[in-house]
């Protein structure tokens, strides 16, 4: 089975504070991709980034950056001095080669973040 | 470029009337889906098409909802009749096969069944 748990369900920071995003995940299948999307409250679902199984390489991008281990079965999203702006549900979604080659994600519940001035 | 193309943005209907959702995947992707995302159910798969044909349905809630691909460009969501417990958000999305490419969505369809 596969399943995305993101365990934090809200986070409040204040402005220029870091903030970590965790995402856990299970699958039994060796090749996967794993992603992170923003949804602001204008409600649409932005991408952010994907990631492949076999890669394992940490990405920064800008203020942003993950953190892949597959020995944890963790993608966290880290951002670097929060702005308002970053406000926003994010989720964690995944998808293998066991989805019958698909390209079906599957979510986590997503994690609420609210950044206060 | 265009992204994925929705409409209507936001739909309020009465409980029995007809709804349907339209979408416009972005040019030369193969593959399209309808999500829906609630509350209760976060962000679920209803259907899954590849090169206009449907795939994966096992998502779609009950007969009452059904989905078309008559060509590459364009695809339905159809909620017939309507209830209030299928007011959500309607999301399309569209990737090129193989699996793992990007599934890039559209900005949705708030639907509110009263």
């Amino acid at each position: 089975a596969q399943k995305v748990t993101q365990a934090q369900t809200e986070i409040s920071v204040v402005e220029k504070e870091d903030v970590t995003l965790d995402c856990v995940y299970e699958t039994r299948d060796t090749t996967y991709y794993l992603f992170w999307y923003k949804q602001p409250p204008s409600g649409e679902l932005v991408f952010l980034i994907r990631r492949n199984s076999f890669d394992e390489q940490n990405e920064i991008s800008g203020r942003y950056s993950w953190n892949f281990q597959k020995s944890t079965s963790s993608f966290n999203f880290t951002i670097t001095a929060s702005q308002v702006v970053d406000s926003a549900v994010y989720f964690c979604a995944l998808t293998s080669d066991g989805s019958g080659n698909t390209g079906k994600l599957i979510f986590g519940q997503g994690t609420t973040l609210q950044v206060k001035p | 470029d265009a992204g994925v193309i929705q409409s209507p943005r936001h739909e309020v209907t009465e409980m029995g009337q007809e709804v349907t959702l339209r979408c416009k995947p972005i040019s030369g992707h193969n593959s399209l889906f309808w999500y829906r995302q609630t509350m209760m159910r976060g962000l679920e798969l209803l259907i899954y098409f590849n090169n206009n044909v449907p795939i994966d349905d096992s998502g779609m809630p009950e007969d009452r909802f059904s989905a078309k691909m008559p060509n590459a460009s364009f695809s339905t969501l159809k909620i017939q009749p309507s209830e209030p417990r299928d007011s959500a958000v309607y999301f399309c999305a569209s990737s090129l096969v193989p699996f793992g490419n990007t599934i890039y969505f559209g900005e949705g369809s708030w639907l509110t069944v009263v």
